[in-house]
């Protein structure tokens, strides 16, 4: 089974900075790699799939990048709604997994 | 636009079974796989199954594997998750989603909440 481990776990920032969420992979995924974003209450929603596009719909702020076993999610200019839970899943190789989860909060 | 309904959540006792479905629209339904993902209460997101498009092949992690069953429908664009010898720690909400396998998850219903409990 492929682990993905996710960094920071909680992640405190101000509207307007950068975001940075690393994603590792126990091996090598290739570029099956995505990024979800879940708000408290509501359903996951894909932002970023094989590691690099974004989904239809997400704004350009969001970037994926990285291949293999390291992956980073940026956001470039926090907004009010983007504090979430932010979660990488690889398909790669059954089973399906996720990582743990990074909480981006307001500083 | 893609939309996914889950049903037949509820409260079951130890040892019992449900069955869970989600009605698709707004996609060809029998053209993608499709897929189960739980969420326990306050944890992170856990992948329960999977079925190809086709329905001939279906994935599961070690740890359902023999309880939970995927299928589909494509006459009713439908899909359920039968849950055998339910545990407390089965006690989740129950996300149905586009995809799996051969592409992310790019669509989510809201999900049914199953709680086991005596």
């Amino acid at each position: 089974e492929i682990v993905l481990t996710q960094s920071p776990a909680i992640l405190s920032l101000s509207p307007g900075e950068r975001a940075t969420l690393s994603c590792r992979a126990s091996q090598s995924v290739s570029s099956y790699l995505a990024w979800y974003q879940q708000k408290p209450g509501q359903a996951p929603r894909l932002l970023i799939y094989d590691a690099s596009n974004r989904a239809t719909g997400i704004p350009a702020r969001f970037s994926g990048s990285g291949s293999g076993t390291d992956f980073t999610l940026t956001i470039s200019s926090l907004e009010p709604e983007d504090f979430a839970v932010y979660y990488c899943q690889q398909r790669s190789n059954w089973p399906l997994t996720f990582g743990q989860g990074t909480r981006l909060e307001i500083k | 636009e893609v939309h996914l309904l889950e049903s037949g959540g509820g409260l079951v006792q130890p040892g019992g079974s449900l069955r869970l479905s989600c009605a698709a629209s707004g996609f060809t339904f029998s053209s993608f796989a499709m897929s189960w993902v739980r969420q326990a209460p306050g944890k992170g997101l856990e992948w329960v199954s999977s079925i190809s498009s086709s329905g001939a092949s279906t994935y599961y992690p070690d740890s359902v594997q023999g309880r939970f069953t995927i299928s589909r429908d494509p006459s009713k664009s439908t899909l359920y998750l039968q849950i055998r010898s339910l545990r407390a720690d089965d006690t989740a909400v129950y996300y149905c989603a586009k995809g799996g396998g051969g592409a992310h998850f790019d669509s989510w219903g809201q999900g049914t909440l199953v709680t086991v409990s005596s």
